[in-house]
């Protein structure tokens, strides 16, 4: 079975922190995704990575930024967390056209 | 850009009825496209994955249909059970795209 894993599920952070969000997948998948989802708007892409050190932006990739140094592992960062990035984060990898989610991180910053 | 649309948002039903779950896109210009399950609080938990090429796929009680012409997908539940209380979204998977639609909130009353 695929496992796409989210190191945190549950943060607590505080506005201008430095966040780091951490997906690791161990398919040997070459694509990964990072979602936000929030009631009434659905999963938003943020960002995705086809290749080790690839990185593009999705449709609300303001005031993140990501990391993919090995192929395995897909980082999201918020540089300083807003109040407005508070939110449940889900990780993604694909193969083939279909796609496997992690139990996904639910961040709130105060 | 593609749009996919959820109808309804929410349905409640009395358990052991049959009932089927919406899914629309704009562009029927599309490689797959799937439905998933979400648990509160979890990430998403895959159903089942339609090819471009096919009409329907059947998993257990579920059978989802998909005319890419008229650019719509259905999710048919057989008999429900409470234990099928859970947000169902489609997803449209495009070329490099992925697209997902807002969610139905299924309860399903004992």
């Amino acid at each position: 079975d695929v496992k796409v894993t989210q190191s945190s599920r549950y943060l607590v952070k505080r506005t201008g922190e430095k966040v780091f969000l951490e997906c690791v997948q161990d398919m040997d998948h070459e694509n990964m995704f990072w979602y936000r989802q929030d009631p009434g708007l659905g999963l938003r892409l943020i960002y995705f990575s086809y290749d080790v050190k690839m990185k593009e932006k999705g449709d609300i990739p303001e005031g993140y930024s990501v990391s993919r140094e090995k192929k395995e592992r897909f980082s999201l960062i918020l540089e300083s967390a807003s109040t407005n990035q508070t939110s449940m984060y889900l990780c993604a990898s694909s193969f083939v056209n279909t796609i496997y989610f992690g139990e996904g991180s639910w961040l709130t910053v105060v | 850009k593609q749009e996919v649309t959820q109808i309804p948002a929410a349905l409640s039903v009395p358990e052991g009825e049959n009932l089927v779950l919406n899914c629309s896109f704009t562009d029927s210009a599309i490689y797959n496209l799937q439905w998933f399950r979400q648990d509160p609080g979890k990430g998403l938990t895959s159903l089942l994955l339609i090819q471009s090429s096919q009409r329907e796929q059947t998993s257990g009680r579920l059978n989802a249909s998909l005319d890419k012409s008229s650019g719509r997908s259905t999710l048919y539940i057989a008999a429900s059970q409470p234990g099928d209380s859970a947000t169902y979204l489609c997803a449209v998977i495009g070329n490099n795209d992925m697209r997902f639609g807002a969610g139905t909130r299924l309860t399903v009353k004992p």
